[in-house]
């Protein structure tokens, strides 16, 4: 059964920082990789995809790399702004489960002016 | 072009009474899934609908179903409800469904309360 885990689960930084989200799964037989946030009482914002023979994808400030092999992705938001803060959410879509997405329990951002 | 539309976004229900959310996809999308959000169990997979088919489901009881329309709107239904039924609830549309879809985009969700 795939399972997912990001660390850390709460980060706190000050304005203009650069910081690493990190994501974990455990069966590296993934399609893609998709990385959210979501802010309070809010739904799911995608930010970036990634496909299994990716290694890296880029959206202005955020860059998400994926090394499928040993079951790690990272998010990296550079020049972090107060208007960050939010739960970031790492997914991954298994070769063999159709659209269904296995979640993180997520990183709650808090960035500080 | 609009997003996912789901209503209606809060719902109060009481202990066995059953309940219906509506989600309408983005133009031209044609997979619709659904997902619970609960504090303790996180974001959990319900089911997935494409062309009007279920192709995939999660594991929840008989009391929630689904359905999709021909237009690819989507409904679901919870029926006996229960305290640990409240949750946000997110559907999610994609263009394809199965291993070809892509990027998926979630709704605001319906936050569901059950007194």
């Amino acid at each position: 059964k795939q399972e997912v885990t990001q660390i850390p689960a709460a980060l706190s930084v000050p304005e203009g920082e650069n910081l690493v989200l990190n994501c974990s799964f455990t069966d590296s037989a993934i399609y893609n990789l998709q990385w959210f946030r979501q802010d309070p009482g809010k739904g799911l914002t995608s930010l970036l995809l990634i496909q299994s023979s990716q290694r890296e994808q880029t959206s202005g400030r955020l860059n998400a790399s994926l090394d499928k092999s040993s079951g790690r992705s990272t998010l990296y938001i550079a020049a972090s702004q107060p208007g960050d803060s939010a739960t970031y959410l790492c997914a991954v879509r298994e070769e063999t489960s159709g659209s269904r997405l296995t979640f993180g329990e997520g990183t709650q951002l808090t960035v500080n002016p | 072009k609009a997003g996912v539309t789901q209503t209606p976004r809060y719902l109060i229900k009481t202990r066995g009474q059953q309940v219906t959310l509506s989600c309408s996809p983005i133009s031209g999308h044609r997979s619709v899934s659904w997902y619970q959000q609960t504090p303790g169990q996180g974001l959990q997979f319900l089911f997935e609908y494409f062309s009007e088919t279920q192709r995939n489901k999660g594991n929840f009881p008989g009391r929630f179903s689904g359905r999709q329309f021909s237009n690819s709107r989507s409904e679901m239904n919870v029926s006996t409800l229960e305290l640990g039924d409240s949750a946000l609830y997110l559907c999610a549309s994609s263009y394809r469904g199965g291993l070809g879809v892509g990027e998926l985009f979630f709704g605001e969700g319906s936050r569901l309360t059950v007194l």
